[in-house]
């Protein structure tokens, strides 16, 4: 069965680095997620992505970070500058209907 | 405002007990819920959403309008139900989720 992959498992980076999060979406899907869960927190969504453009952002989705489907598989989250608190879980979704398919999670370490 | 909430972090029961998972939720217009189950180590995964009113591995969810829940029930827990449980609600045009903060199902033998 089609899997959301996201790649790496585990990035640790330095305040004020930029960081790219990838995530290879299930091939027939056509809309596209990022989610955040700081430790002890819910996943709070930050951005849904159609027809190559945002369609929606929350309010966590601050200049700092933007979204690109590069080709047609990947689909990157980048954040410009990074700083303590965005240290946290980052999901990656692919949807199909009204069905969300996640992948298993980027771990990134802020220090 | 739109936000679920479910009020306990951990649930513990023995195996063969019945299981109630509580989520209440806030939403203005027609609401679309969901519950995901994450096992150790693994992806978040859907279990069922309200609109199917299926039964999966002995879950089931129904939606009450009135008290603005939607619990999900297991009459007879397994060890292997252990598992952090989240609701979820359709947050509007983009199907974004809006995830309660879970709640630990620990099933002892």
């Amino acid at each position: 069965e089609p899997e959301v992959t996201q790649t790496p498992s585990h990035q640790v980076t330095q305040m004020g680095q930029e960081v790219i999060l990838r995530c290879v979406p299930i091939s027939n899907h056509l809309y596209f997620y990022w989610y955040r869960q700081i430790l002890g927190q819910k996943v709070e969504f930050l951005v849904s992505f159609y027809n190559n453009e945002i369609s929606e952002k929350s309010e966590i989705f601050d200049d700092q970070f933007s979204v690109e489907r590069p080709d047609g598989s990947n689909f990157t989250l980048k954040i410009r500058s990074t700083k303590l608190e965005d240290s946290a879980m980052y999901f990656c979704a692919s949807r199909l209907a009204d069905t969300q398919y996640f992948g298993p999670g980027t771990r990134l370490t802020v220090l | 405002a739109q936000r679920v909430t479910q009020p306990e972090k951990l649930l513990s029961v023995f195996k063969g007990a019945p299981v109630e998972l509580k989520c209440n939720y806030s939403y203005s217009g027609s609401p679309e819920l969901f519950w995901y189950v994450q096992y150790s180590r693994q992806r978040l995964q859907l279990l069922l959403r309200h609109i199917s009113r299926e039964s999966i591995k002995g879950f089931t969810a129904d939606l009450n309008k009135g008290e603005t829940s939607f619990h999900l029930k297991k009459p007879f827990a397994q060890e292997e139900d252990s598992a952090m449980y989240y609701c979820a609600l359709n947050g509007g045009a983009t199907n974004k989720l809006i995830f309660g903060t879970g709640t630990l199902l620990a099933v002892q033998p």
